[in-house]
């Protein structure tokens, strides 16, 4: 049963802290995205890659948000220095090769909390 | 611009009785969407899509959703919910870029 794994599922750090959050897209998949989710602002894309290349990351907070694929099993997420208002569930998701596909398959999530 | 909007941010309905969840979408160009599923501390599920052809799609627990392109809309139904269908459900439309444009999300609270 493929799945996309995260890791931390949870993490609890303090403001200025750098915090990394991994992503391994299920495999044979070449698109992964990066969500946040809040109560306030629902869900909101950050970044998204394809065949490992940054396509689009206008979501992102660009002075403190980094996204990132080493390879093609790795996808990461840095926040530099984290803030209180980071404090959010953190997903990721693949998507299959087809490039007329939308379909995209959730991580469990990063539960993030600055205090 | 493409949106997808959902009219209802919660549903409480009692158990074993009929569920619509609401969704309407705006898109100048090809149609595709889904319906995901979230649980309480766990990631989004895919529940349906419609790529094309036929516009009632069947899903996953039970879940069926009609497209219509007329009233550009893709209600989610179940003719009978378990209390485990608590949760919150996504409306999506393929945004371009294999990006997914998602809705604010429903609630749904069923009760015993």
């Amino acid at each position: 049963d493929a799945r996309v794994t995260q890791t931390p599922r949870h993490k609890v750090t303090e403001m200025g802290q750098e915090v990394t959050m991994r992503c391994q897209p299920i495999l044979g998949h070449n698109t992964v995205f990066w969500y946040r989710q809040t109560m306030m602002q629902g869900l909101e894309l950050l970044a998204y890659f394809r065949n490992r290349a940054p396509l689009d990351d206008s979501g992102m907070p660009k002075d403190r948000f980094s996204a990132e694929m080493p390879d093609a099993t790795l996808a990461t997420l840095k926040i530099q220095p984290s803030e209180p208002r980071d404090s959010a569930v953190y997903f990721c998701a693949s998507g299959p090769r087809k490039t007329s596909s939308y379909e995209q398959y959730f991580g469990p999530g990063t539960r993030l909390t600055v205090t | 611009a493409q949106s997808v909007t959902q009219l209802d941010s919660q549903v409480p309905v009692f158990e074993e009785a009929p569920v619509e969840l609401r969704c309407n979408y705006s898109s100048s160009v090809s149609v595709y969407l889904f319906w995901y599923v979230q649980y309480p501390n766990q990631g989004l599920q895919l529940l349906l899509k419609y790529l094309s052809g036929s516009t009632l799609v069947k899903g996953i627990n039970g879940f069926e959703a009609e497209f219509n392109k007329s009233q550009t809309s893709f209600h989610l139904r179940k003719p009978s919910v378990h209390i485990s269908d608590t949760a919150e459900y996504f409306c999506a439309l393929g945004g371009g870029f294999q990006k997914l444009v998602f809705g604010t999300g429903t609630r749904l609270l069923v009760s015993p």
